[in-house]
């Protein structure tokens, strides 16, 4: 159980495109997801914090507006990467929680190169 | 404000022996503690966490930490290494079981024959 869904897995595309990547709890419902970056052979670093139906919050430093973040659904929450830079190049992973205590679960990540 | 800190970014051990990887923490409120796993171009796998009730926490695949409030630490440890451990570890903390984390550097892993 408690199973998360990422994808893709690997994306490559030119800079100045948006790039969206996909987070599904597949066998429980998110009522929260998280999304982290991370750089080569560092820890993660959490970008944001959706809560199902609201607004996400976003941690000191990362831009609002070049990280899209749209949890619409309990099942689902979406990262969007506005005009994407070889600085947004990174890995790129999601977690979700069940309510209460639950511990987060990941994702298997999204490798973003941008040219 | 929580941290996390991972002394030793390597750890190289043989198959077989004794694994151990240290974990201090930070915490101004009663912490909750995870071990994740993460191997290479995935995700983190939760191996194991503490959440205020027994000390010694036992985890998957033969893992285990115990929370030493004196010392500050959770730290892993696995009897006897196997090849397919070799991974990369991150220690993490929040102020509740499901909430924020905030993650060690990470410690990697190497298991030789």
């Amino acid at each position: 159980g408690a199973v998360v869904s990422q994808h893709p897995s690997w994306v490559i595309c030119k800079s100045g495109t948006s790039v969206k990547i996909e987070c599904r709890s597949l066998d429980f419902q998110a009522t929260t997801m998280f999304w982290y970056r991370q750089f080569p052979k560092q820890s993660l670093m959490l970008m944001a914090t959706s809560n199902e139906g609201s607004k996400a919050t976003y941690e000191q430093g990362v831009e609002k507006d070049k990280f899209l973040i749209n949890h619409a659904s309990l099942t689902l929450s979406t990262l969007t990467v506005t005009s994407a830079h070889p600085e947004d190049s990174s890995f790129y992973i999601c977690s979700a929680r069940d309510t209460g205590s639950q511990p987060q679960h990941f994702g298997d990540g999204t490798r973003l190169s941008i040219l | 404000a929580q941290s996390v800190t991972q002394l030793g970014s390597h750890v190289s051990v043989s198959e077989g022996a004794l694994v151990l990887l240290r974990c201090n923490y930070s915490s101004s409120v009663p912490p909750y503690l995870f071990w994740y796993v993460q191997y290479p171009n995935q995700g983190l796998q939760l191996l194991l966490k503490y959440t205020s009730a027994a000390t010694l926490v036992k985890g998957i695949n033969g893992f285990e930490a115990e929370f030493k409030k004196s010392e500050t630490s959770f730290h892993l440890t696995k009897p006897s290494a196997h090849m397919s451990d070799a991974a990369e570890y991150f220690c993490a903390v929040s102020d509740g079981g499901g909430n924020k984390l905030t993650f060690g550097t990470g410690t990697q892993l190497k298991v030789e024959l």
